[in-house]
C-alpha cells in the first residue's frame, strides 16, 4: 500500500458547477478525515468518518457540501453550486487506532480546486 | 475553542545549523496531543513528531526534538543539523485527547528555507 490517494489532483470549474473529489485511504484504516486548506493557512477540519458513519462535521461544512463513505473504504466529497470562495486545497487523511487510543493521521496529496 | 498560533511566517537556516520553530496554543483541556507536520512543496503532509500532554519528557525523533512547556502552552520544534530536504512548510497542530473529538486544529504554518 502506497498511502492515501486523492483524485483528481487538480480541478478547475466554473462558478455554479458541481464537483466531486475522491479519497482512497490506507487499507484497513477505519477513520477518514477531510480538511480544507487555503493559501497561506493551515488545514481546517471539515468532517470525519469512522467506517461508513459520518461522526463529526465542522461548521465550515455548509449545506452545499456533502461527504460519503458508502462501504467504509473510499470517500467522496461533493460541492454543489461552487463559489469562488470554495477555491482551496482539499486534503484527505486516514488513521487507525493504536494501543492507547492515539490516532496518527496520514495525509493524501490533496485536490486543488479552482473556481473561476 | 482551541487555537494554535505560529508567530513566524518564515524562517531560514544555514545547512547543518540548528533552527527552532515556535508554536503556542490555547486550551482549557488538560489532556491533549500536539504535533508538528511537514508539508514539502507540492507534496503531502507528513508527521514529524508528536507529544502527549501527559508526558513530561520532550519527544525526540532523530534530528527533530520539541520543547514542550505545558504551563506556558508552548510547543517549539528544534531541527538540528538542518538539511536541504528539511525545506518545507511546518504546521503545529493540536488534538483533544477525548475519544470522539477528532477536530485537529492547525496553526497557519512556518515556511522554512534551508540555505546551502
Amino acid at each position: 500500500d502506497t498511502g492515501v490517494s486523492q483524485n483528481p489532483r487538480h480541478k478547475i470549474t466554473k462558478r455554479g458547477q458541481n464537483v466531486t473529489f475522491r479519497c482512497d485511504p490506507i487499507s484497513e484504516h477505519n477513520r477518514l478525515y477531510w480538511y480544507r486548506q487555503t493559501l497561506g493557512q493551515g488545514p481546517e477540519f471539515l468532517t470525519y468518518f469512522q467506517n461508513e458513519a459520518q461522526l463529526e462535521k465542522s461548521r465550515l461544512l455548509s449545506d452545499r457540501f456533502s461527504a460519503e463513505r458508502p462501504k467504509g473504504s473510499f470517500s467522496t466529497l461533493e460541492i454543489q453550486r461552487t463559489e469562488q470562495g470554495d477555491s482551496a486545497m482539499y486534503l484527505c487523511a486516514s488513521s487507525h487506532p493504536r494501543t492507547g487510543g492515539f490516532y496518527e493521521q496520514y495525509f493524501g496529496p490533496g485536490t486543488r480546486l479552482t473556481v473561476t | 475553542a482551541q487555537t494554535v498560533t505560529q508567530s513566524q511566517p518564515e524562517m531560514s537556516v544555514q545547512e547543518a545549523e540548528t533552527v527552532t520553530l515556535s508554536c503556542t496554543y490555547d486550551t482549557s483541556e488538560s489532556d491533549y496531543y500536539l504535533f508538528w507536520y511537514k508539508q514539502p512543496p507540492s507534496r503531502q503532509m507528513i508527521l514529524v513528531i508528536r507529544q502527549e500532554a501527559y508526558k513530561q519528557q520532550n519527544a525526540t525523533e532523530n534530528r527533530f526534538s520539541v520543547n514542550f512547556q505545558k504551563a506556558a502552552k508552548s510547543f517549539s520544534l528544534k531541527i538540528s543539523d538542518s538539511q536541504l530536504g528539511d525545506a518545507a512548510m511546518y504546521f503545529c497542530a493540536y488534538r483533544s485527547y477525548r475519544y470522539n473529538n477528532n477536530d485537529m486544529r492547525f496553526g497557519a504554518g512556518t515556511r522554512l528555507t534551508v540555505k546551502p
